[in-house]
């Protein structure tokens, strides 16, 4: 079946300027994850939605990152007035409930000039 | 409060001999344990999880792992390495801190596999 899909797969974009990048996940999954790989680097958590509950905002790193899921299932990540340091992978994970297995999206390559 | 510390930034094989990827956690809960591997420019894939039933694990591609609760370990192994097992793995810990079961990932190891 399909996996967690996400777009768009690269972005170059300038200093300051905004972006918006969106996660598909698998349907019926109601968990549903971001996280930030800078190179070389582990996954930073950003931000986690749980069904109707309010999302976890805990890992965003500054108020410029956002982050919705439209009916429980499309997530767009939007990332205002966009910093060199934002430069990296961001990446999707959906899962059937919080405490299975997550399954990734092939991520969106962010880069800032 | 729950975090995981992956022992080694890099391990280093030859082709046939076996594989251990060090990791040790610390979780307040009973927590549930996984194995990631992502190989270059692809996407994360899960290998292998613990979830409090037996405590060793089978996985894909011939990876196992164990828990062990006095050592609050979960080693990743393979009695043979090969070729396409080259890659970066991650272990995650996640338990229902603050009511939420938010992971925790390692820094990663990458396994390099000499022929």
């Amino acid at each position: 079946g399909a996996g967690v899909s996400q777009s768009p797969s690269n972005k170059v974009t300038e200093k300051g300027k905004d972006v918006e990048l969106r996660c598909d996940p698998i349907s019926g999954h109601t968990a549903l994850y971001w996280y930030r790989q800078s190179l070389g680097q582990g996954l930073e958590f950003l931000i986690y939605f749980q069904g109707n509950s309010a999302p976890d905002k805990s890992g965003l790193p500054s108020d410029r990152f956002s982050a919705e899921r439209t009916g429980g299932s499309v997530s767009t990540l939007t990332i205002q007035r966009t910093q060199q340091e934002d430069s990296a992978v961001y990446l999707c994970a959906s899962s059937l409930a919080s405490y299975n297995e997550q399954f990734f999206g092939p991520g969106t390559r962010l880069t800032v000039l | 409060a729950q975090s995981v510390t992956q022992l080694d930034s890099h391990v280093s094989v030859s082709e046939g001999t076996p594989v251990l990827l060090r990791c040790n956690y610390s979780s307040s809960y009973s927590p549930s344990l996984f194995w990631y591997v992502q190989h270059p420019n692809k996407g994360l894939q899960l290998l292998l999880k613990y979830t409090s039933a037996a405590t060793l694990v089978k996985g894909i591609n011939g990876f196992e792992a164990e828990f062990k609760k006095s050592e609050t370990s979960f080693h990743l192994t393979k009695p043979s390495a090969h070729m396409s097992d080259a890659a970066e793995y991650f272990c995650v810990v996640s338990d229902q801190t603050g009511g939420s079961y938010i992971p925790t990932f390692g820094r990663g190891t990458s396994l390099i596999v000499h022929p």
